[in-house]
């Protein structure tokens, strides 16, 4: 099966800050990646597919890039409502696995 | 409006069996891949099952399979996770997911889950 690794487990960051969150795949997945935004009692919303496809209606502020087996979720200027866990999750194969999270966290 | 809704959780002994549901409405559901993903309390997001669009396809985490099967009526817009031999381990809230596309790939919809505690 394909492992998926975040980096950082935990980030502080303050509004305003660029933030990045790394996800690393054990084999090579194409750009057949998703990140999720999941916030305390609530379901996890998709924002980016596809690697760096923003998903309808998410800010512009989110976004994603890589290829292969590296991966980043990029926010651009952090706002209060971006504090949450972010997951990212690939479909290249037909385990649909995702990486262990990241929490943002209010510095 | 996209809507899926879970049900069927519960308490239930080691060993024993549930089977959840996921009602969905909003989107014709013959045309996507469905997933469960379960979270178990404090952890992360465990990908557990995803069937194909005609239900022809069913895929299972290693840490179910053979336990757990997935199956969908599309007359009924409906998707089920029969699970048995549950074990402690299997304890958490399980959603359900629309899928993008009619294989598997990325979710678009989540339900807001329904919480399964194995336990004596």
């Amino acid at each position: 099966d394909i492992q998926m690794t975040q980096s950082p487990s935990t980030l502080s960051a303050s509004v305003g800050d660029r933030v990045t969150i790394t996800c690393r795949a054990s084999q090579r997945i194409s750009s057949w990646l998703a990140w999720y935004q999941q916030k305390p009692g609530k379901a996890p919303k998709v924002l980016i597919y596809k690697a760096s496809s923003l998903e309808s209606g998410v800010p512009s502020r989110f976004s994603g890039s890589g290829s292969g087996t590296e991966f980043t979720l990029t926010i651009s200027s952090l706002e209060p409502d971006d504090f949450a866990t972010y997951y990212c999750q690939q479909y290249n194969s037909d385990s649909l696995t995702f990486g262990g999270g990241t929490k943002v966290e209010i510095k | 409006e996209v809507q899926v809704l879970e049900s069927g959780g519960g308490l239930v002994q080691p060993g024993g069996s549930l089977r959840l549901s996921c009602a969905a409405s909003g989107f014709t559901f013959s045309n996507y891949a469905m997933s469960w993903v379960r979270q178990a309390p404090g952890k992360g997001l465990e990908w557990v099952s995803t069937i194909s669009n005609s239900g022809d396809s069913k895929y299972y985490a290693d840490s179910v399979r053979g336990r757990f099967t997935v199956s969908r009526d599309n007359s009924k817009d409906t998707l089920y996770l029969q699970m048995n031999s549950l074990r402690a381990e299997d304890t958490a809230l399980y959603y359900c997911a629309k899928l993008k596309g009619a294989t598997p790939t990325s979710s678009d919809s989540w339900g807001q889950g329904t919480l399964v505690t194995v336990s004596s």
